[in-house]
């Protein structure tokens, strides 16, 4: 079954660029899908399928993926993007599918 | 609009089942999609729990397929989640979330519900 590493953290300043890894042995076969989380509330897709937006997600959202390394990508990130992000994919040759990585706290300073 | 919503008991005792049903409004449950359970313990990531579709094909997260029933009820457009054996390490926040079936992400979410397990 897949095991996803993200970063604990990532630290960046308001208007820079945020970028948060997700590193896997079978990503490079299978869409990788990410959230955002804030306090208190329900995760949000923010990325699907490795680099689509859905509706009503800011263009400042991106993600790409290369070999076993997925990238969520943050633009010109502001103060109301620090929250929890997770990856997630479906590994449908497992026994154990649906799995996310553990998170990563993005903080703005 | 597609809401969904979670309902249920906000504590159970130790070694019972808890039981929680999922209200999806602005969309029918039994138009091809699935509909998944995922908790998230205080302070810690998500665990994706099982992912079932209208017509009963089904994904459950091996370490709790044994203690894990899921259900879907067209007629109330209601999906439910029951867990025995419950343990404090089953306390979380609940989320039911609806899953194109093609690729399995998570679209829709509803706003989840907190569950204590006492010993």
């Amino acid at each position: 079954s897949s095991i996803l590493t993200q970063p604990p953290s990532v630290s960046v300043a308001p208007g820079e660029t945020a970028r948060i890894s997700c590193g896997g042995d079978n990503i490079r076969s299978q869409g990788v899908h990410w959230y955002q989380q804030k306090p208190g509330q329900a995760p949000v897709l923010v990325v699907c399928d490795d680099s689509d937006r859905p509706s009503g997600i800011p263009e400042r959202f991106s993600g790409s993926s290369s070999g076993n390394m997925a990238t969520l990508t943050i633009s010109r990130v502001e103060a109301g993007d620090e929250a929890d992000y997770y990856c997630q994919v479906w590994d449908s040759s497992g026994d154990h599918p649906g799995v996310f990585g553990g998170g990563t706290k993005l903080t703005v300073l | 609009q597609v809401q969904l919503q979670e309902s249920g008991p906000g504590l159970v005792k130790s070694s019972e089942t808890l039981s929680l049903t999922c209200t999806v409004s602005g969309f029918s449950i039994s138009r091809g999609y699935y509909w998944a359970w995922i908790r998230q313990p205080p302070g810690k990531g998500l665990e994706w729990i099982g992912s079932l579709s209208h017509s009963g094909r089904s994904y459950y997260n091996p370490s709790l397929k044994s203690r894990v029933t899921m259900s879907v009820d067209t007629s109330k457009n209601q999906m439910s989640l029951k867990l025995n054996s419950a343990t404090a390490a089953d306390t979380a926040v609940y989320y039911c979330a609806r899953v194109p079936a093609e690729t399995h992400y998570f679209d829709y979410w509803g706003q989840g519900t907190l569950v204590a397990v006492s010993s």
